[in-house]
């Protein structure tokens, strides 16, 4: 069975800090594919990052960076100078290759104040 | 336009009564889903459905039902409201075909439901 697991429930940062969200699944596939979702306070689900397991390569992409190590099961997003913006819950989810519904983590509430 | 819509993005309703949640794309997907989010816990699957002729259960199917009427379209029923029903409801698409694939989910932009 799949799980993901986002240990920190919320996060508080000042503006400009840098913050990491930490990510840890478990999965028996070999295939499978990582996501990043934020959700601000609006609702809507924003998808953020896409990898699969075969892809290592760490990204960054502006502010938003990911950190992907198989060797400990983890999938981190990192958010330099965070912005006011920037606060949302963000979500972990994992999909194995034969099973394409998608399993969340808990989700990790960052508030950024100015 | 949206490619996947939800309607309506906003119910309140009383204990017991019967409400249908709807779900329309437009990206030609074959599969769909529909989530359940709870404060604090995360989206957890209540339904999926791989093609019309095809319904499966997730995690937490009890006190729901589901309709796929088109390709485009796939249906949320709660026969008898209750209280603990509510919650945010998000629908999702997929296309399984293609290496670059990556069983990415589209979601559509959420019903929040309030049983009183």
């Amino acid at each position: 069975a799949q799980k993901v697991t986002q240990a920190q429930t919320e996060i508080s940062v000042v503006e400009k800090e840098d913050v990491t969200l930490d990510c840890v699944y478990e999965t028996r596939d070999t295939t499978y594919y990582l996501f990043w979702y934020k959700q601000p306070p609006s609702g809507e689900l924003v998808f953020l990052i896409r990898r699969n397991s075969f892809d290592e390569q760490n990204e960054i992409s502006g502010r938003y960076s990911w950190n992907f190590q198989k060797s400990t099961s983890s999938f981190n997003f990192t958010i330099t100078a965070s912005q006011v913006v920037d606060s949302a819950v963000y979500f972990c989810a994992l999909s194995e290759k034969g099973y394409s519904t998608l399993t969340f983590g808990k989700g990790t509430m960052l508030l950024v104040s100015p | 336009d949206a490619d996947v819509t939800q309607t309506p993005r906003n119910r309140i309703t009383k204990t017991g009564k019967r409400i249908m949640l709807e779900c329309s794309q437009t990206k030609g997907h074959d599969r769909m889903y529909w989530y359940r989010q709870d404060p604090g816990l995360g989206l957890q699957l209540i339904y999926y459905s791989f093609d019309v002729k095809d319904i499966n259960k997730g995690e937490i199917s009890d006190g729901y039902s589901v309709s796929r009427q088109a390709q485009a379209k796939f249906s949320l029923s709660l026969e008898s409201a209750i209280p603990n029903q509510t919650a945010l409801y998000f629908c999702a698409t997929s296309d399984p075909h293609g290496s670059l694939s990556y069983n990415e989910q589209f979601f559509g932009p959420g019903t929040r439901l309030t049983v009183l």
